[in-house]
């Protein structure tokens, strides 16, 4: 079954301390992994592709083929990182994304 | 940049009425999906078109279709609404069959009373 787990509803944490979200996922082949935003009241933006092994506004997502995991770390939070943030998985052929249920991060002064 | 444009932003119904959401595609996408989104729920697919043809299909109820036209826009008809239609759905475009990047709308909040 293809399946994305994000275990967190809800994740708190103050300005300049560490966040880590998770995201576990159940796929038979070899997906693409995604990491999406939607600040307050706009559309959703991509935020990271594993394939693009990049890190965009201090984040990056690691894929562990082993553990089925695609976390979302920042080494230091700022407030404007409050969001929610939804790790997705497609088919390595493209085609539709499998959303997880997402996670709210809130960055408190 | 042009982005996805969904219209309308709001929209509120009846039981049993029907609705008509549209998808405007960025320029040059060739490839439209549909998602819905429940309250504190995550984004469930619906259907997907691909050079105005099918391309996948996920949990759409019966009561809804949609199509791509000429133009690459998309509408999504939904009819007999029942309450639990209430959500956000939002589309997204792609292009090349949707093995680029994809972009999302803003959404539409359908409320039905």
């Amino acid at each position: 079954a293809q399946r994305v787990t994000q275990p967190e509803k809800l994740l708190s944490v103050f300005k300049g301390a560490p966040v880590e979200l998770k995201c576990n996922y159940s796929y038979s082949g070899s997906p693409e992994l995604f990491w999406y935003v939607q600040y307050s009241r706009q559309r959703l933006q991509l935020l990271l592709r594993h394939i693009s092994r990049e890190s965009i506004k201090g984040f990056t997502a690691d894929l562990n083929k082993g553990e089925t995991s695609f976390h979302l770390k920042k080494p230091f939070a700022q407030e404007e990182d409050s969001a929610m943030y939804y790790c997705a998985l497609r088919g390595n052929q493209g085609g539709k994304l499998i959303f997880g249920q997402g996670t709210e991060l809130s960055v408190k002064p | 940049a042009a982005g996805v444009i969904q219209s309308p932003r709001h929209l509120i119904k009846e039981k049993r009425e029907t609705a008509t959401l549209k998808c405007y595609p960025i320029p040059r996408h060739d490839t439209v999906y549909w998602y819905q989104q429940g309250p504190g729920q995550d984004p469930q697919f619906l259907i997907s078109f691909y050079e105005k043809m099918q391309s996948d299909k996920g949990s759409i109820p019966d009561r809804f279709s949609a199509q791509q036209f000429s133009d690459y826009h998309s509408e999504l008809n939904m009819s007999s609404l029942e309450l639990g239609d209430s959500a956000l759905y939002f589309c997204a475009s792609s292009h090349q069959g949707g093995r680029t990047e994809a972009f999302f709308g803003q959404g539409t909040r359908l409320t039905v009373v």
